[in-house]
């Protein structure tokens, strides 16, 4: 099955520092998801973005299809942006799958 | 109130005993899913279902059963609960449609699993 890949594994940013998480893909994608749990379990969902770009506040993504990677870029960091960010995707190539999670990217932001 | 909501939230349980999550959704999807949760390995997909009659076994089905009760309801089943089961527990939904509005995939708040 697709083999999904996220870096960094763990990243500690000082407020108001910007990020970029990353996520690789090893096959073509028809759906593409960035998630965000918080400290307490919760899981927001943050963009679906299988291809493109898209901004929402102080976050945006970025998905290049074609050479099969993600980037979640986080401006002006707050420590409510503590906590793990998952990429998910389904394989072009799998028919109707439900999504393949990466092992996340943990963010601390210190005050 | 959670569009989504598991019960319960936290449980600990015996080796051996037999436990149910419970899923419910008020959003009206057609899809619903299980995905397990341990540190530093991500989400993994337990079972889902894609309509009520429809039930498929994930990456990780064996221990687990599950039961599609209604279009709303999905329930997640360990017949003889042991350690290594010992989780966070997500059901999540999603609609059958295109693009974002169909794809975009929403999940209930976890419950916490110890088996001891």
């Amino acid at each position: 099955g697709i083999q999904v890949e996220q870096s960094p594994p763990d990243l500690i940013l000082q407020e108001g520092a910007n990020s970029t998480l990353r996520c690789n893909f090893s096959d073509s994608v028809n759906n593409l998801q960035w998630f965000h749990q918080n400290p307490w379990g919760q899981l927001i969902n943050l963009f679906y973005i299988p291809s493109g770009t898209k901004q929402n506040g102080r976050l945006s993504a970025t998905t290049v299809a074609t050479e099969r990677y993600s980037l979640l870029y986080i401006s002006s960091s707050q420590t409510t942006d503590s906590g793990v960010y998952f990429c998910a995707v389904v394989s072009r190539n799998s028919g109707n799958t439900p999504l393949v999670f990466g092992k996340g990217t943990r963010l601390s932001v210190i005050a | 109130d959670a569009d989504v909501t598991q019960t319960p939230r936290n449980r600990i349980t015996k080796t051996g005993k037999r436990i149910m999550l419970e899923c419910s959704q008020t959003k009206g999807h057609d899809r619903m899913y299980w995905y397990r949760q341990d540190p530093g390995l991500g989400l993994r997909l337990i079972y889902y279902s894609f309509d009520v009659k429809d039930i498929n076994k994930g990456e990780i089905s064996d221990g687990y059963s599950v039961s599609r009760q209604a279009q709303a309801k999905f329930s997640l089943s360990l017949e003889s609960a042991i350690p290594n089961q010992t989780a966070l527990y997500f059901c999540a939904t999603s609609d059958s449609g295109q693009g974002a509005a169909g794809n975009t995939i929403y999940f209930g708040e976890g419950s916490w699993l110890t088996v001891v």
